[in-house]
């Protein structure tokens, strides 16, 4: 069974600051990688789908990279701001049915 | 265009009474999954439909069951309801049988067990 793992489990940050955030996954055998914001206690909000054969997709300040062969993923946040504060969640899709297998999250907090 | 859309927002049972959760997909979209979050076992998937017919189901118990109707509309149900159901259940949607197409989340139903 794919086992998803995101570290760190919460980051506190200055406003401003570049972070990273990683996601390492057990099986890449993956279809695509999806990252994910939660504002506390509501839905998820779709930031990036890396499909398999790509290796980043950027969408403004945030970017993200897919290493299938070793099973890690990071999502790149520039120049952090006090609205980035949620949590953050990557999700992994296999080759065989349609669900994801969501990491445990990494609680991002940027101090003004 | 609208979002995915989940009614109730919060809801309330006890333990012994059945609830149904309702998702409306983005317009277009054929797919809905449900997922259930919990502070414990985070966000686990429970099942998926395409086009009426449940493609993937997760590790639940039968108490949990849902179906699709033809206009993309899906509910879920569970039965006999525990303590330990009690967590935010989520929707997603997407537009077709594609594995590669992008899922898009609805805000939740909050559903607490006393």
């Amino acid at each position: 069974k794919q086992e998803v793992t995101q570290i760190p489990a919460a980051l506190s940050v200055p406003e401003g600051e570049n972070l990273v955030l990683n996601c390492s996954f057990t099986d890449s055998a993956i279809y695509n990688l999806q990252w994910f914001r939660q504002d506390h206690g509501k839905g998820l909000t779709s930031l990036l789908l890396i499909q398999s054969s790509q290796r980043e997709q950027t969408s403004g300040r945030l970017n993200a990279s897919l290493d299938k062969s070793s099973g890690r993923s990071t999502l790149y946040i520039a120049a952090s701001q006090p609205g980035d504060s949620a949590t953050y969640l990557c999700a992994v899709r296999g080759n065989t049915g349609n669900q994801f297998y969501f990491g445990t999250g990494t609680s991002l907090t940027v101090i003004p | 265009k609208a979002g995915v859309t989940q009614t109730p927002r919060y809801l309330i049972k006890t333990r012994g009474q059945q609830v149904t959760l309702s998702c409306s997909p983005i317009s277009g979209h054929r797919s809905v999954s449900w997922y259930q979050q919990t502070p414990g076992q985070g966000l686990q998937f429970l099942f998926e439909y395409f086009s009426e017919t449940q493609r993937n189901k997760g590790n639940f118990p039968g108490r949990f069951s849902g179906r699709q109707f033809s206009n993309s509309r899906s509910e879920m149900n569970v039965s006999t309801l525990e303590l330990g159901d009690s967590a935010l259940y989520l929707c997603a949607s997407s537009r077709g049988a594609l594995l590669s197409n992008e899922q898009f989340f609805g805000p939740g139903t909050r559903l607490t067990v006393l």
